[in-house]
């Protein structure tokens, strides 16, 4: 069965210090992988997007993950977090076969000033 | 391009009763899903439809059920609610294929009581 796990409930960074969340996935195939941002309230953005070629993807906001197969891995990072960076965030895989998405528990990211 | 409304965004029904959520996807999107997020569980699958067809359904029983009219415009109705449908219910539209980004709305918030 697919899952996804973001083994960090909460991180606390400083601002203007880099920032890695971590995420692993069970597929059996190539999975299509995101991370989506949520801001409380709100709805999910998509950050960014694998699917396939260069294993490392840029996205929106300075963000970018590197997908490594040899470890099912899909970690976002960013050089510098800003405060407006603070949010929930999660990864998810696609399931082409059965059109959904299958998601982490979510990593909330908290800025220190 | 407007993005996808959900209605309305806030609700509270009392145990036993029923209620209908609806979402309007993307111009242009056939495929609309359903996600039920909340604390204990996070985000969780509940159906994808397309062109009117129900393609996948979560684990979900019965009393949640969903439907697409011909304008991709989709309804979900939770019969006989119960506490423990309170939760965040988020729609996304997109493309047919999964290697494209689902937009999310910004959720209905439905509190039983």
């Amino acid at each position: 069965a697919q899952s996804v796990t973001q083994p960090d409930i909460h991180i606390t960074v400083s601002e203007g210090a880099s920032l890695e969340l971590r995420c692993n996935y069970s597929y059996g195939a190539t999975p299509y992988l995101f991370w989506y941002v949520q801001s409380p309230g709100q709805g999910l953005q998509l950050l960014l997007k694998y699917f396939s070629g260069d294993t490392l993807v840029q996205g929106i906001k300075g963000f970018e993950a590197e997908f490594k197969r040899s470890q099912s891995s899909f970690n976002l990072r960013k050089p510098s977090v800003h405060w407006s960076d603070a949010a929930e965030y999660f990864c998810a895989v696609g399931t082409p076969s059965n059109y959904q998405l299958i998601w982490g528990a979510g990593t909330k990211l908290i800025i220190k000033p | 391009k407007a993005g996808v409304t959900q209605t309305p965004r806030y609700l509270i029904k009392t145990r036993g009763q029923q209620v209908t959520l609806s979402c309007s996807p993307i111009s242009g999107h056939r495929s609309v899903s359903w996600y039920q997020q909340t604390p204990g569980q996070g985000l969780q699958f509940l159906f994808e439809y397309f062109s009117e067809t129900q393609r996948n359904k979560g684990n979900f029983p019965g009393r949640f059920s969903g439907r697409q009219f011909s304008n991709s415009r989709s309804e979900m109705n939770v019969s006989t609610l119960e506490l423990g449908d309170s939760a965040l219910y988020l729609c996304a539209s997109g493309d047919n294929t999964m290697n494209t980004e689902a937009f999310f709305g910004q959720g209905t918030r439905l509190t039983v009581v």
